[in-house]
């Protein structure tokens, strides 16, 4: 039973362009949504997070977005750069008990 | 600040075998989830330690057993491995600032394990 979801395994953007990127939930109990990027050889490293009370925020050039009827999260990366391409984890929280979906690769040609 | 360390690196061991992965939190952090990532999955958590004790679990069979030291450190232990648990894991560190409420998840670089 995956109750996050990362449908899509890979997206290409060219630079400068917005990249999107989605996840799907199923357990209303997540309280808290979080993106991670993750590296070859390195841990996931935390991007941005959005309480399930918010519908949005934003970081630079990283902005989340929050559909709780929809039970979609979606992360924006504008504009995409080449040193962004790596595999991106949506991440739902639960108490402290993190669920992973199973990322997706974004890869940012030049 | 050193982050979140984790020893050793790569670790190679035979079906059967018992494994130590061991975690350092970062500074400042007192709570420890480990986490297993198998080939082109996302991480799933295995367990987490607060004051030295197990408080979260997740779906993982009791071959798989941690400890937490007065100094927040961390093992994590794997008997009578199985090929299938060959993947990286993952400690990350958090600290909990009340009862349900943790700052987020700092992670280490991973441990590989290779079962054959």
């Amino acid at each position: 039973d995956q109750q996050v979801k990362q449908n899509s395994p890979s997206l290409s953007v060219q630079e400068g362009r917005i990249s999107i990127l989605n996840c799907d939930y199923t357990n209303s109990m997540f309280d808290y949504f979080l993106w991670y990027k993750k590296y070859p050889a390195e841990g996931p490293t935390f991007l941005i997070s959005i309480s399930s009370i918010k519908d949005k925020n934003e970081d630079g050039r990283f902005t989340v977005f929050l559909n709780k009827s929809a039970k979609h999260l979606s992360l924006h990366i504008v504009p995409s750069q080449p040193g962004d391409s790596a595999v991106y984890f949506c991440a739902a929280k639960a108490v402290s008990k993190l669920t992973f979906g199973k990322g997706i690769t974004l890869s940012v040609r030049p | 600040d050193a982050g979140v360390t984790q020893s050793p690196t790569h670790l190679i061991k035979t079906r059967g075998q018992q494994v130590t992965l061991r975690c350092s939190p970062k500074s400042g952090h007192d709570t420890v989830s480990w986490y297993q990532q198998a080939l082109g999955q996302g991480p799933q958590f295995i367990f987490q330690y607060y004051e030295e004790e197990e408080r979260q679990r997740g779906n993982f069979p009791d071959r798989f057993s941690g400890h937490q030291f007065p100094n927040y450190s961390s093992e994590l232990n794997v008997n009578a491995l199985l090929l299938g648990d060959s993947a990286l894991y993952l400690c990350a560190s958090s600290q909990k600032i009340r009862e349900g409420l943790y700052n987020e998840q700092f992670f280490g670089p991973g441990t590989r394990l290779t079962v054959l």
